[in-house]
């Protein structure tokens, strides 16, 4: 089944604790994305990979890491998590960068930092 | 940066009813989306709109591209409890070194069976 996975789907951690939010991809997809959704904001872009070894920012980057060493995994890294990293977050992969509209989304991850 | 401004924020509806959102954008877009996304998931596609003026269907949903390319709206007819969820419209951009999504701000939809 084609599809994207992440984990963990929750998470509850301290502030200054480093945490990873692991994402994979079974669909040999060039494009993935890292979002957060925060209610009344809707969807906004974290980082994003056109290919392996290729990233860069979206529209909030700060605070937020990721490597793209494969092409199936894109791991978000918070280095150092803050309260206003609190938030639900999607990861997110499509064919290639022209087909945007084909993106498979995958369940979230839940993330309290307190 | 480039914005999306969807309207309303939520609605409460009773079952049967018809349903109007929008989008709107300072920008133009050379794509709109429509997605939903149930609760505790993840958004899914619903409409992909391609063409300035085009006007798509998906069984009880249709779905336009403005003519200026600066906005679209989704209609859900006779709405059926099912249909709760956060909509989503995103304008798709592509430039010379990548591309993104911009999504609004989202419509939640509440169904009154």
């Amino acid at each position: 089944e084609a599809q994207v996975t992440q984990n963990p789907r929750y998470l509850i951690t301290v502030t200054g604790k480093k945490l990873t939010v692991t994402c994979s991809q079974n669909m040999n997809h060039e494009y993935m994305s890292w979002y957060r959704q925060d209610p009344g904001l809707g969807l906004r872009q974290i980082y994003y990979s056109m290919n392996v070894e290729v990233t860069d920012k979206g529209d909030v980057p700060e605070g937020y890491k990721v490597s793209r060493k494969e092409k199936r995994n894109f791991p978000l890294i918070l280095e150092s998590p803050s309260p206003n990293q609190t938030s639900l977050y999607f990861c997110a992969s499509s064919p290639k960068t022209g087909q945007l509209y084909e993106q498979y989304f995958g369940p979230g991850t839940r993330l309290t930092v307190t | 940066g480039q914005q999306l401004n969807q309207s309303p924020q939520s609605m409460f509806i009773q079952e049967g009813e018809d349903v109007s959102m929008n989008c709107t954008s300072s920008s133009i877009f050379n794509t709109w989306l429509w997605y939903k996304q149930d609760p505790g998931e993840g958004p899914v596609l619903l409409i992909a709109l391609y063409k300035a003026g085009e006007l798509t269907s998906n069984g009880r949903l249709t779905a336009q591209f403005g003519i200026t390319r600066k906005d679209s709206f989704l209609n859900i007819s006779a709405s059926i409890p099912s249909d709760v969820g956060i909509y989503f419209c995103a304008g798709q951009v592509i430039y010379n070194q990548g591309g993104k999504l911009i999504f609004g701000q989202g419509t939640e939809l509440s169904v009154k069976p």
